[in-house]
C-alpha cells in the first residue's frame, strides 16, 4: 500500500521557470490538499479538493494553480517560479476533513 | 494569520520533565487533531478530538479539547529523547470550507 506519493522528490528552479508537482493517492479518498511549510514553521495550505473535479484555495494560493481530473490525482503547478516559491511542498489526502490526513513526503524546491 | 495560534514555539527541557503545548483559537472547530512531524517527513496523525470537554490519553501524552471548542493542549509527561520533533494541531470547520488548517507548530527538544 503506497498511500501518498509526491514526485519529485527535489527539484532546483530558476527564475520564471514552470514546473508541475504530481501526488498520487491510493485511498481512494476524497479530500486531497498541498500545503507548504518553510524553514521552521508550520504548514500554510496552498490549495486543496473536496472530490474529483472541483478545487478551492487555500491561506496562499497566489502564484500556484492545481488540477484534479481524476480523483486520485492532484497536480500542482507554478507557472513563473519565484524564489518565494522555495519551500517544501506537502500533499496530504483524507477521506473527509475531519479524518486522519495522509502525507507525502514532500517535495523540496529551491528557485534561484 | 493563521485561524490557530501554538505557544510556545520552541520548547526545551531535560529528560523525564513534562511539558504542555497549547493550540488556541478565537473559533469554533468542529475537530482538532494533533500531529507529530520529524525531520525530512511528512506529519504523522497522533489523535482527534471531537467533542468539547473530551480528554484524550494516549501512553503518555494526553490531549485535552476545550469545552468551547476552540482550543487544545497537549501534555506530555516524563519527556524521553524519542518526543523530539515538531507538533502541530490541525482543525476543520465548516463555516471555513471544511478544509484542514494548520498551526504554526510548536518545536520540541528533549535532551538526554
Amino acid at each position: 500500500n503506497a498511500g501518498v506519493t509526491q514526485t519529485p522528490k527535489f527539484r532546483v528552479l530558476k527564475t520564471g521557470q514552470s514546473m508541475t508537482l504530481l501526488c498520487a493517492q491510493d485511498m481512494n479518498h476524497e479530500y486531497m490538499y498541498w500545503y507548504r511549510q518553510d524553514p521552521g514553521m508550520g504548514l500554510r495550505l496552498i490549495h486543496y479538493s473536496v472530490g474529483e473535479g472541483t478545487t478551492a484555495k487555500g491561506e496562499v494560493p497566489d502564484g500556484y494553480n492545481v488540477s484534479r481530473l481524476k480523483k486520485q490525482n492532484f497536480l500542482l503547478g507554478l507557472e513563473s517560479a519565484a524564489p518565494s516559491q522555495t519551500s517544501v511542498y506537502f500533499c496530504a489526502s483524507s477521506y473527509d476533513s475531519y479524518t486522519e490526513a495522509f502525507f507525502g513526503q514532500g517535495t523540496r524546491l529551491t528557485v534561484v | 494569520t493563521q485561524l490557530l495560534e501554538q505557544s510556545p514555539q520552541f520548547l526545551s527541557i531535560q529528560e523525564g520533565e513534562n511539558l504542555t503545548v497549547y493550540c488556541n483559537s478565537s473559533s469554533v472547530f468542529s475537530s482538532l487533531q494533533w500531529y507529530r512531524q520529524e525531520p525530512g517527513e511528512g506529519p504523522v496523525l497522533l489523535v482527534t478530538v471531537v467533542t468539547g470537554g473530551e480528554v484524550k490519553k494516549l501512553k503518555r501524552l494526553t490531549f485535552q479539547f476545550g469545552d468551547a471548542r476552540k482550543d487544545s493542549s497537549l501534555h506530555i509527561t516524563a519527556a524521553q529523547p524519542g518526543d523530539t520533533g515538531l507538533y502541530l494541531c490541525a482543525g476543520s470547520a465548516l463555516y471555513a470550507g471544511n478544509k484542514l488548517t494548520f498551526g504554526g507548530g510548536t518545536r520540541v527538544l528533549v535532551k538526554p
